[in-house]
């Protein structure tokens, strides 16, 4: 079965970091490129990274961009996400998906005071 | 960026309604497109890709159509499973973006 698995979120405080992580199993993790999305508490869906399969390609949403990295490790199976610089409007649940489909459960990040 | 709006934003309903719900992009994004359902507390679920495919294990009630700039989502009958949040997304071009969202909820 195809499954990906977030963890690392929490609470911080304005100005800190945290590094996201997404556990893949059931597929080649090494084929495929991968995205972050977020979802503010009641908002909708916004789209934050992609890395491509051998992280020759990123991009970021313009309202991360200097402030998040996005990495992966194919030997270890897993995507990553690190948050810099936090900001009160980064408080999301954060999710990892495989293009459309699937996405993970995601992990809530906690920016405040 | 393309700029995806989708209608309406609530859509009151009644089981066995057929209810469609649309999603137009401001610029072609020839079949680039996908719809997802999303229940409270729950990641969003792809139900369509491709404008029109269906992802496994999606029941037929779903369907999708358009091309382009214009595209729907429809449910053919409407079950009590069904009442939640509704979410179209291109990605032709970075960066991706999705509509607005529409919640079905019960009439």
């Amino acid at each position: 079965e195809v499954q990906l698995e977030e963890s690392g979120g929490g609470l911080v405080q304005p100005g800190g970091s945290l590094r996201l992580s997404c556990a893949a199993s059931g597929f080649t993790f090494s084929d495929y490129s991968m995205i972050w999305v977020r979802q503010a508490p009641g908002k909708g869906l916004e789209w934050v990274s992609y890395i491509s399969s051998r992280s020759s390609t990123i991009y970021y949403a313009d309202s991360v961009k200097g402030r998040f990295t996005i990495s992966r490790d194919n030997a270890r199976n897993s995507l990553y996400l690190q948050l810099n610089s936090l900001r009160a409007e980064d408080t999301a649940v954060y999710y990892c998906a495989r293009g459309v489909d699937p996405w993970g459960q995601g992990t809530l990040v906690t920016v405040s005071s | 960026d393309i700029q995806m709006t989708q209608s309406p934003s609530s859509l009151p309903a009644s089981v066995g309604d057929r209810v469609t719900i649309t999603c137009r992009a401001s610029q072609g994004i020839s079949n680039f497109l996908a719809w997802f359902q999303q229940k409270p507390g729950k990641a969003p679920k792809s139900l369509i890709y491709a404008a029109s495919t269906l992802q496994s294990g999606v029941p037929s009630k779903f369907s999708g159509s358009g091309s382009g700039t214009d595209f729907t989502l429809t449910i053919s009958s409407l079950q009590p499973e069904d009442f939640a949040t509704y979410y179209c997304q291109q990605y032709h071009s970075y960066p991706l973006t999705f509509g607005g969202g529409t919640k079905v909820e019960i009439k």
